[in-house]
């Protein structure tokens, strides 16, 4: 199957400070990226669609000037959390497309804001 | 009414038993079925898709699709403790839309 590797896997940092979580398809070009958050014990929760070389679509409730998504080339978005609070605090997953409706996960980042 | 609906269980099965995990969907229009598989702490791998009436089957896995029911299915045959996890079903409604996932308890 297709390779999705996100990094970092684990960040910790503190209250206002930005983190940036970069996923990448490894042996196949994804032109859609999806960003989920998954709480515990709770399914994902789809944050955002990002497509290559456009602007991302974001689900409703989700704030676009807090979580940033770039999507600069067919393998690699990144999501950035900007001014993290502990309420951030998660587990974002991301998730390549390559063929019309096949979705490929990466390993996840887990986000603990102090 | 939820997109997709599934029981969070815990379905709990003897090691060897088949596990038979169901997911119901709303949107008559989805082509697309897929099931993944999460260990605790891990992101989601996909196990299987379905596109057709019927079922399809992957080793010790078989997805079974019911459109006119609204209904998809995964049988887990010779469940082992290492199938302990949680299935999510998905389906795809112009972008994935999943159920809530059931847990799967396989006891030696």
């Amino acid at each position: 199957g297709a390779v999705v590797s996100q990094h970092p896997s684990r960040v910790i940092c503190k209250s206002g400070t930005s983190v940036k979580i970069e996923c990448r398809s490894l042996d196949f070009q994804a032109t859609t990226m999806f960003w989920y958050r998954q709480f515990p014990k709770q399914s994902l929760m789809l944050m955002a669609t990002s497509n290559e070389g456009s602007k991302a679509t974001y689900e409703q409730g989700v704030e676009k000037d807090k979580f940033l998504i770039n999507h600069a080339s067919l393998t690699l978005s990144t999501l950035t959390v900007t001014s993290a609070h502990p309420e951030d605090s998660s587990f974002y997953i991301c998730s390549a497309r390559d063929r019309p409706d096949t979705q490929y996960f990466g390993p996840g980042t887990r986000l603990t804001v102090l | 009414q939820k997109e997709v609906e599934q029981n969070s269980g815990p379905l709990s099965v003897p090691e060897g038993a088949i596990a038979s995990l169901n997911c119901t969907y709303s949107d008559r229009g989805s082509q697309s079925f897929f099931w993944y598989r999460q260990y605790s702490g891990k992101s989601p791998e996909l196990i299987m898709f379905i596109y057709s009436n019927g079922d399809k089957e992957d080793g010790r896995f078989t997805a079974q699709l019911n459109k006119a029911s609204q209904y998809v299915s995964l049988l887990i045959r010779d469940s082992q403790p290492s199938d302990s996890a949680t299935y999510l079903c998905a389906v795809n409604g112009g972008k994935l839309i999943f159920g809530q996932g059931t847990e799967l308890s396989v006891k030696p």
